[in-house]
């Protein structure tokens, strides 16, 4: 099974700021990765898919990068809404899926 | 617009039954797989079960084969899980997501289930 490991765990900034989340896979999963954000009490929202696609609707202030085992998600400058936590997933070996434990993004 | 509605959920003892609903619209039902994916109180995402559009293909997480059943009625547009030998373990909101080919592109509100004596 892959894993991914997401860092940091917790990551406190400051609206306006750069934000960089970090997602690593146990083996390549090639560009099938997406991350999805969360916020509380509500169902999770695709933001990225195959790494560096952003889903229709959202900001152009969220990008991905990265392939095979190293990938990040970038918030150029945070808005208040964005605080949340924030999920990779990987679809290699489709249908099986699998998360990143999550990456809290929290107000500085 | 899209709309997945779980229902369903609720409180079972341990060793129980529950059969969770999801109920579709915005979309054509039976040209999409579906997928169930849970999370524990707290906790991070973990995906559950999987059908491909017409019910022929399911996959299942190790935590739950043998005991989780996902179905769909492609003419009630309707996805199902049936949950038997409840454990507290599998307490969770579950949540219904389309699968668009690439991602979950839609989800649903979550159920909560809570497997409790």
């Amino acid at each position: 099974e892959i894993v991914l490991t997401q860092s940091p765990a917790t990551l406190s900034l400051s609206p306006g700021e750069r934000a960089t989340l970090s997602c690593r896979a146990s083996q390549s999963v090639s560009s099938y990765l997406a991350w999805y954000q969360q916020k509380p009490g509500q169902a999770p929202r695709l933001l990225i898919y195959d790494a560096s696609n952003r889903a229709t609707g959202i900001p152009a202030r969220f990008s991905g990068s990265g392939s095979g085992t190293d990938f990040t998600l970038t918030i150029s400058s945070l808005e208040p809404e964005d605080f949340a936590v924030y999920y990779c997933q990987q679809r290699t070996n489709w249908p099986t899926i699998t998360f990143g434990q999550g990456t809290r993004l929290e107000i500085k | 617009q899209v709309q997945l509605v779980e229902s369903g959920g609720g409180v079972v003892q341990p060793g129980g039954s529950l059969r969770l609903s999801c109920a579709a619209s915005g979309f054509i039902f039976s040209s999409y797989a579906m997928h169930w994916v849970r999370q524990a109180p707290g906790k991070g995402l973990e995906w559950v079960a999987f059908i491909r559009y017409d019910g022929n293909n399911k996959y299942y997480a190790d935590s739950v084969k043998g005991r989780f059943t996902i179905s769909r009625d492609n003419s009630k547009n309707t996805l199902y899980l049936q949950m038997n030998s409840l454990r507290a373990e599998d307490t969770a909101v579950y949540y219904c997501a389309k699968d668009d080919g690439d991602d979950f592109d839609y989800w649903g509100q979550g159920t909560l289930v809570t497997v409790s004596s």
